[in-house]
């Protein structure tokens, strides 16, 4: 039964480009949301998605940031133009809904912009 | 803006004793959760136990436990009989969400050791 898998693990990316993160909910999962970690801090949330449905992005810069969740496929979290202060470990989570069902966390994905 | 403050950067204890971990938080919400989460070096955030905030029991999860002091917010976390695999990074978490349990404010956290 695998859990929220993330790819790539590791992502480097020079300035100036795009940094796509993927990420797989777990079996039965159709809430998705997206976590980052900036170093020495705790997560801080960004995005909370239903398949095709972006239900709170109030943690989310508001350019260079998107995030998607299509019918079919994975959760994509999309940066253009990285800067350097985009680097960041970003996990994502899923749940079977919002209230009782705790959130279940992927490895995350560290992305170092050069 | 709701916070969470993890006092104690780095903590250490003895195999096989106990350690308590501090954590207070801000919130306005009347109806909200509370989280212990670990990372360990893989750095999967795993969830440790959880805290209804009507619920004026305690939580426990076989060696975690909590001592939930609503008035003072106040979460701390305490791990008896300490293993070597509980070596991580311990994060506290309130929920902003209204009880949604989506959007978490977590602390900056706490780095166990456990020494053998």
């Amino acid at each position: 039964n695998a859990g929220v898998m993330q790819n790539p693990r590791h992502l480097v990316r020079r300035r100036g480009q795009e940094a796509r993160l993927r990420c797989s909910p777990m079996k039965g999962h159709s809430h998705v949301y997206w976590y980052r970690q900036l170093p020495e801090e705790g997560l801080k949330f960004m995005v909370y998605l239903q398949k095709e449905n972006i239900i709170d992005e109030s943690g989310m810069p508001k350019e260079r940031f998107s995030a998607e969740f299509p019918k079919e496929g994975p959760s994509i979290l999309r940066i253009q133009q990285v800067v350097r202060g985009d680097s960041a470990a970003y996990f994502c989570a899923s749940s079977a809904g919002t209230g009782v069902s705790p959130l279940h966390f992927g490895n995350g994905t560290r992305l170092t912009v050069t | 803006a709701q916070t969470v403050t993890q006092s104690q950067p780095e903590m250490s204890v003895q195999e096989a004793e106990t350690v308590t971990l501090s954590c207070t938080y801000d919130t306005s919400e009347s109806d909200y959760y509370l989280f212990w989460y670990k990372q360990p070096p893989s750095r999967q955030m795993i969830l440790v136990i959880r805290q209804e905030a009507y619920k004026q029991q305690n939580a426990t999860e076989n060696r975690f436990s909590v001592n939930f002091q609503k008035a003072a917010k106040s979460f701390s976390l305490k791990i008896s009989d300490s293993q070597l695999g509980d070596a991580a990074m311990y994060f506290c978490a309130s929920d902003t969400s209204g009880g949604s349990n989506y959007k978490l404010t977590f602390g900056k956290g706490t780095l166990l050791t456990v020494n053998p």
